[in-house]
């Protein structure tokens, strides 16, 4: 079964400085990975998606993630964080065991400092 | 806002009781899912349908059940309830059963079983 593990539960950064949050994945096969964003009071939203194309994948709102095969990994990074980024961020991957199902992290949230 | 949206919000329920929640698709999508996301949790997979059939199911008894609708809405019904009902249940919505992992989610119903 598909699988990912988000390595840090929350993370604080200052307005301005890079943010890094981390997901390992556990596939048997070429994954589908994904990073949604859940703010306060709102849906998930879906910031982008890793799909056997490019291994730098860049989403909305400046963020982009890195899959690496060798490392069973696929991280998210922002060079500079913004005070509207302060939300839950979750790691995804896809399986399919007839139906289209995703399969969460447990979530990191980001909480960013004035 | 991605066009989907649940109803109702909040409600409060105890244990033993049946409820339901509702979903309304984004224009176009014939394909809805389920999750539930308890507090602090990422959201897990229910079921999804997809013209109306049931097509894939997570790990949840069958108390949990389903409808889809010609218009493509859905409700998801839960029976019996017990304490551990306790979540957020999220309906999201796709264009097809092709497995993209692009999900357009509502913002949830809140469900406090008592």
């Amino acid at each position: 079964a598909q699988s990912v593990t988000q390595l840090d539960s929350h993370v604080s950064v200052s307005e301005g400085t890079p943010v890094l949050l981390r997901c390992n994945y556990s596939s048997s096969y070429s994954p589908s990975l994904f990073w949604y964003v859940q703010h306060p009071n709102k849906g998930l939203q879906l910031l982008l998606k890793y799909t056997s194309a490019a291994t730098l994948v860049k989403g909305i709102n400046g963020f982009e993630a890195e899959f690496k095969k060798s490392e069973t990994s696929f991280h998210l990074t922002k060079p500079s964080a913004h005070m509207s980024d302060a939300a839950e961020y979750f790691c995804v991957v896809s399986d399919y065991q007839g139906a289209q199902k995703l399969v969460f992290g447990q979530g990191t949230r980001l909480t960013i400092n004035p | 806002e991605t066009g989907v949206t649940q109803s109702p919000t909040h409600l409060i329920k105890t244990r033993g009781q049946q409820v339901t929640l509702r979903c309304s698709s984004q224009s176009g999508h014939n394909t809805v899912s389920w999750y539930q996301q308890a507090l602090g949790q990422g959201p897990q997979f229910i079921f999804q349908y997809y013209r109306e059939e049931e097509n894939g199911r997570g790990n949840f008894p069958p108390r949990f059940s389903g409808l889809q609708f010609p218009n493509y809405s859905s409700e998801l019904n839960v029976n019996a309830l017990e304490l551990d009902d306790s979540a957020l249940y999220l309906c999201a919505s796709s264009l097809s059963l092709i497995n993209t992992g692009e999900l357009f989610f509502g913002e949830g119903s809140r469900l406090t079983v008592l």
